[in-house]
């Protein structure tokens, strides 16, 4: 069965510091991968959308990278702050139906 | 502003009760979902609709109905609580057309206890 796999453990880092998550998946081929972040007691918000023939996106401090043969996406923060705290989460998404799959998320803490 | 809203945010029920979450989206979306979030899981697809009158059943659908009777809302029902659908519920909506991909836009959740 498709499965996508992000860090359970929380990930501490110290502010001004790059923060990079780690997004795997298995049994899927994905004509998109998404990243959302969500704040506790949101609902989550999408930040970036890379599509498979794509290796790299940026958006200001934020960076995706999509290894289509690692089945693999990162997911960085650069000169993290403390407001950048929060839970993120990658999501799947094929060409052909509307579905999207969600990973569990990866807590992020950010200490000034 | 165009939004999705939510309600109620809270709702603590009895085993074996109807329930009905409401979800509103005033973005003219077609797609509208239905997902809920457990500790340890991902968002999981419970029912999701492609425009009115259309429903389709998703991951965890056992227990849980909707109905689409227009664009702008999708009702999720449990039919009879169980203490296993105690959980945060999600609704989002997009507008996924063509080849272009299927961004959502979520509520900010429904907290449902089951006693």
């Amino acid at each position: 069965s498709q499965k996508i796999e992000q860090n359970s453990e929380a990930l501490n880092i110290q502010e001004g510091k790059t923060a990079t998550l780690t997004c795997n998946y298995t049994n899927y081929s994905p004509a998109y991968l998404q990243w959302y972040r969500q704040d506790p007691g949101r609902g989550p918000v999408f930040l970036l959308l890379i599509r498979e023939n794509e290796k790299e996106k940026r958006k200001e401090r934020l960076k995706v990278t999509f290894d289509t043969t690692l089945k693999q996406s990162l997911f960085h923060i650069t000169a993290s702050q403390p407001a950048d705290s929060a839970t993120y989460l990658c999501a799947l998404g094929d060409g052909g139906g509307f579905k999207t799959i969600f990973g569990a998320g990866t807590r992020l803490f950010v200490k000034a | 502003d165009a939004e999705i809203t939510q309600s109620p945010r809270h709702k603590i029920t009895e085993t074996g009760r109807q329930v009905t979450l409401a979800c509103h989206q005033t973005w003219n979306h077609n797609n509208m979902f239905w997902y809920r979030q457990d500790l340890g899981h991902g968002l999981r697809l419970i029912h999701y609709s492609y425009g009115v009158q259309d429903t389709n059943k998703g991951e965890v659908s056992d227990g849980y109905s909707v109905s689409r009777s227009n664009t702008e809302d999708l009702p999720l029902t449990l039919e009879s609580a169980a203490s296993s659908q105690t959980s945060v519920y999600f609704c989002a909506s997009s507008d996924r057309s063509g080849g272009a991909a299927d961004t959502q836009y979520f509520g900010p959740g429904t907290r449902l206890t089951v006693l």
